[in-house]
């Protein structure tokens, strides 16, 4: 079956650090691969996607690469700000369904 | 554009009673879908549906909980009875591409909080 696993937080930050999170999947196919960020108080909101082997999603200065000889979507960011604070989803869609992780917490201080 | 709107917010009740949650998806998304998001998890498909019918129910605890989307545009979520356990953030979410497809973008509601006492 399909399953995403990705890197427990919380993770807290200062302001203009590097940000890394780990994402895994297992999946039959070739599924799509998604992060989904989730502002406080607010809905998902697609942050960023990729489609096939070797595409680069990117979006808000966060980038992702699908790589499929790892198996992985590590999500990143050079120099994060206060309102990156959210919680962030990895998921895969494969056929018609939407998997995710459990999602990861970040907190960046000013 | 007006995105997925979700009614109420915000619902507390006692164990054994029933609830019902609201969804008003994206205008024009054929596909809707409802999640559960148990705190500190992902969030989980409870049910797709394509227009007014259901194409996957599969996760859905079939003896409590029940949806319907009559007119194939909004759509209804009912828990009875509720349990403690279905305490959780409950999401819906539309989508303009029909189910089969790879690149299955959905756009999510704020979601209804439950806490059930």
């Amino acid at each position: 079956g399909n399953s995403v696993t990705q890197m427990e937080g919380p993770v807290t930050l200062s302001e203009e650090a590097f940000l890394t999170i780990n994402c895994t999947y297992t999946a039959t196919g070739y599924p799509s691969l998604f992060w989904y960020v989730q502002y406080p108080g607010e809905g998902l909101q697609l942050l960023l996607k990729a489609t096939k082997a070797d595409d680069k999603g990117s979006n808000k200065g966060f980038e992702a690469t699908y790589r499929k000889e790892t198996t992985s979507f590590h999500l990143e960011k050079g120099s994060v700000q206060v309102s990156d604070s959210a919680v962030y989803f990895c998921a895969l869609s494969n056929d018609y369904k939407l998997s995710f992780g459990a999602g990861t917490t970040v907190t960046v201080r000013a | 554009e007006a995105g997925v709107a979700q009614s109420p917010r915000y619902k507390i009740i006692e164990k054994r009673q029933s609830v019902a949650f609201w969804c008003n998806p994206i205008s024009g998304h054929a596909t809707l879908y409802w999640y559960q998001q148990i705190l500190g998890q992902g969030p989980k498909l409870l049910i797709q549906f394509q227009n007014n019918g259901v194409v996957d129910d599969s996760q859905l605890p079939k003896d409590r909980f029940s949806a319907e989307r009559l007119k194939g545009v909004d759509s209804t979520l009912k828990i009875q009875p509720a349990k403690l356990e279905d305490s959780a953030v409950y999401l819906c979410a539309s989508s303009s591409r029909l189910a089969g497809g790879q690149d299955n973008e959905q756009f999510f509601g704020p979601g209804t909080r439950l806490t059930v006492l």
